[in-house]
């Protein structure tokens, strides 16, 4: 989806255990977000950077890490102390007024 | 506090006739608007946009949304409706720091 890949697109947590979502950018924007999809409630921010080794807590930021080392990078972990961590997760970059989403992962807690 | 409500979880329309999903925000200041479309198990596709300048704003896929300043409402609108418009659609509104915030989303279904 324009220039941003996410991976994987379909991923399994057992319980106690920490994962990474990968999103990978090719279009030179400097700002990143994570956001998060649960049914009827919209997408909710978990984090965001507008910086390369810079980024700031979103509404949900607990339970869940990022690094952002390089530009084309963005990278989520959720860790074990995310007690509902399944759900839809969805990168998007930003530059001027416009705003690219990826395809998403879904995660599921087994 | 909400800053974008869209009341409608579900829309229903026959193919070929209009549609149109509500959207009301509750930001200061001139606000920056978006539409969202996203397809099952899919990322958001963008329809169209609200800056500043006219307020009926044309987009993709033939859609347009009118942008009310005193309803502070900023309705998604399309003359005739497909089958293929089926989806999830989301109204969000940029806030500072240039984080997006998303309205509940509405599901449209247009029937046969």
């Amino acid at each position: 989806d324009g220039g941003i890949t996410q991976s994987p697109k379909y991923l399994f947590r057992k319980e106690g255990q920490n994962v990474t979502l990968s999103c990978e950018q090719n279009l030179n924007h400097d700002a990143m977000y994570w956001y998060r999809q649960d049914p009827g409630q919209g997408l909710r921010l978990i984090y965001y950077s507008q910086i390369v080794n810079d980024f700031q807590k979103g509404d949900i930021a607990e339970g869940y890490s990022v690094s952002r080392e390089k530009k084309e990078s963005f990278p989520l972990t959720v860790t074990s102390a995310q007690k509902n961590p399944t759900a839809f997760y969805l990168c998007a970059t930003m530059t001027g007024d416009g705003y690219t989403f990826g395809s998403g992962t879904r995660l599921t807690v087994v | 506090a909400q800053s974008v409500a869209q009341p409608e979880d579900q829309v229903n329309v026959a193919e070929g006739n209009p549609l149109t999903v509500k959207c009301t925000y509750s930001v200061s200041g001139n606000p920056y608007l978006f539409w969202y479309v996203q397809y099952p198990n899919r990322g958001l596709q963008f329809l169209l946009k609200y800056i500043t300048g006219d307020n009926l704003v044309k987009g993709s896929y033939g859609f347009e949304a009118e942008f009310n300043k005193s309803q502070t409402s900023f309705h998604l609108k399309k003359p005739s409706a497909l089958v293929s418009d089926s989806a999830l659609y989301f109204c969000a509104v940029r806030e500072r720091d240039y984080k997006l915030s998303f309205g509940a989303g509405t599901t449209v279904t247009v029937r046969a």
